[in-house]
């Protein structure tokens, strides 16, 4: 079986700081990585994704994250934030089995203060 | 582009009550697969349909079904709704092609569901 795991519920920073929302992950066979947005009462919304290649993948609205297979993590970055990125953050994987299911951590609350 | 819409947006049913939620993927895309958020248990997928045919199912009882039609939009089914059931029911839509684990997923705004 596959697990997302997201090390913190909650992330209070300010704003222009740098930002780190930490995700690992535990499968058996090879997967797929992304990290979606979720803003008030909307749906979830792709930052980014890694398939292959560079282990570095860039996203929308400045978001970064790095690919670390031996450390089976997928960190998501920004260098200044600002208050509009107030919201539920989603690091999710799926599995090269030919299926499309996302598998989802538990959601990282990212809370811009001025 | 439109992107996925979802109807209705926020219901309110009784315990043993059935319901029906609606979601039109994007156009051309054929695959559609439905969540359910609920701040318990958080995202967990319930099903994936690609050509008419249930693809993938999750770990939920027979009391959820769905279905999709031949323009691929779906619908999802919940029968003797139980109180748990209460959550945010979200569709995603991708184009669906023979790579579909690295296709992206475009998810609707969600049903909401209150169920007393």
């Amino acid at each position: 079986a596959q697990s997302v795991t997201q090390l913190d519920s909650q992330v209070p920073v300010f704003e222009e700081a740098p930002v780190e929302l930490r995700c690992n992950y535990s499968s058996s066979v090879s997967v797929y990585l992304f990290w979606y947005v979720q803003y008030p009462n909307q749906g979830l919304q792709l930052l980014l994704k890694y398939l292959s290649g560079s282990t570095l993948v860039k996203g929308i609205n400045g978001f970064e994250a790095e690919f670390n297979k031996s450390q089976t993590s997928f960190h998501l970055r920004k260098p200044s934030v600002h208050i509009s990125d107030t919201a539920e953050y989603f690091c999710a994987l799926r599995r090269d089995t030919g299926r499309r299911a996302l598998t989802f951590g538990s959601g990282t609350r990212l809370q811009v203060q001025p | 582009k439109a992107g996925v819409t979802q109807t209705p947006r926020y219901l309110i049913k009784t315990r043993g009550q059935q319901v029906t939620l609606s979601c039109s993927p994007i156009s051309g895309h054929r695959s559609v697969s439905w969540y359910q958020q609920t701040p318990g248990q958080g995202l967990q997928f319930l099903f994936e349909y690609f050509s008419e045919t249930q693809r993938n199912k999750g770990n939920f009882p027979g009391r959820f079904s769905g279905r999709q039609f031949s323009n691929s939009r779906s619908e999802m089914n919940v029968s003797t709704l139980e109180l748990g059931d209460s959550a945010l029911y979200l569709c995603a839509s991708s184009i669906g092609t023979s790579r579909g684990p690295q296709e992206t997923q475009y998810f609707g705004p969600g049903t909401r569901l209150l169920v007393l």
